[in-house]
């Protein structure tokens, strides 16, 4: 089992849909959890952290997290065409990243 | 917020011979860094922890003679990849935390291409 699986993608979605991206993890014992994005060519950039259980949100992005179920989400409602990226779940202190899921958001 | 060069963006070198890269933490102070390489249409892999003033954690899987880490200031890591081969081609990146921010910053990434 891989430490942390994201849904495959790639997915798809109409600009101004809300786009639902999954990632969960195996080490119970993880205690932060990120989210970046990384366009083609570039270096991630971070969108947002969660420690804590529960919701966390910024701006047009959701991060939800589950300790029990080893699961964490992130939502981006309003979907742009400038949100298409791939997303990438990192978790940990040594950053173990996901496979990433490319999100594609059409006009 | 903190800023994380990395140098060169680019390198294309020789079968053989060796790259080295460097990350450097311009305004902040980095006790540890990351390496991560990754390949096309491929999530990030940790490679190396790197800590300054000792020797770097590698890995499973990744040969320290091969992947050389120095972490010898606060604010510089270098990553040398020794007698390159074409499968070490590669987009490498670096990260590193500000301890008064959340999140680790990247480096901008090199691109390795070994011909």
């Amino acid at each position: 089992q891989k430490e942390v699986e994201q849904n495959s993608g790639p997915l798809s979605v109409p600009e101004g849909a809300i786009a639902s991206l999954n990632c969960t993890y195996s080490d119970r014992g993880s205690q932060s959890f990120f989210w970046y994005r990384q366009y083609s060519g570039k270096s991630p950039e971070l969108i947002m952290f969660i420690y804590s259980n529960g919701d966390k949100e910024d701006g047009r992005f959701t991060a939800q997290l589950n300790k029990a179920s080893q699961y964490v989400s992130l939502l981006i409602r309003d979907s742009q065409p400038s949100d298409s990226a791939t997303y990438l779940c990192a978790v940990g202190g040594k950053l173990i990243f996901g496979q990433g899921t490319e999100l594609s958001v059409k006009p | 917020g903190a800023v994380v060069s990395q140098h060169p963006s680019r390198v294309i070198c020789k079968s053989g011979t060796s790259v080295k890269i460097e990350c450097r933490s311009l305004d902040f102070q980095a006790t540890t860094m990351f390496w991560y390489r990754q390949f096309p249409k491929q999530s990030l892999m940790l490679m190396a922890t790197s800590n300054e003033g000792s020797k770097a954690t590698y890995e499973q899987g990744v040969e320290k003679d091969k992947f050389l880490i120095n972490h010898a200031s606060l604010t510089l890591s270098t990553l040398t990849v020794t007698s390159a081969h074409p499968e070490d081609s590669s987009f490498y990146i670096c990260s590193a935390r500000d301890i008064q921010e959340y999140g680790y910053t990247f480096g901008s990434g090199t691109r390795l291409t070994v011909v």
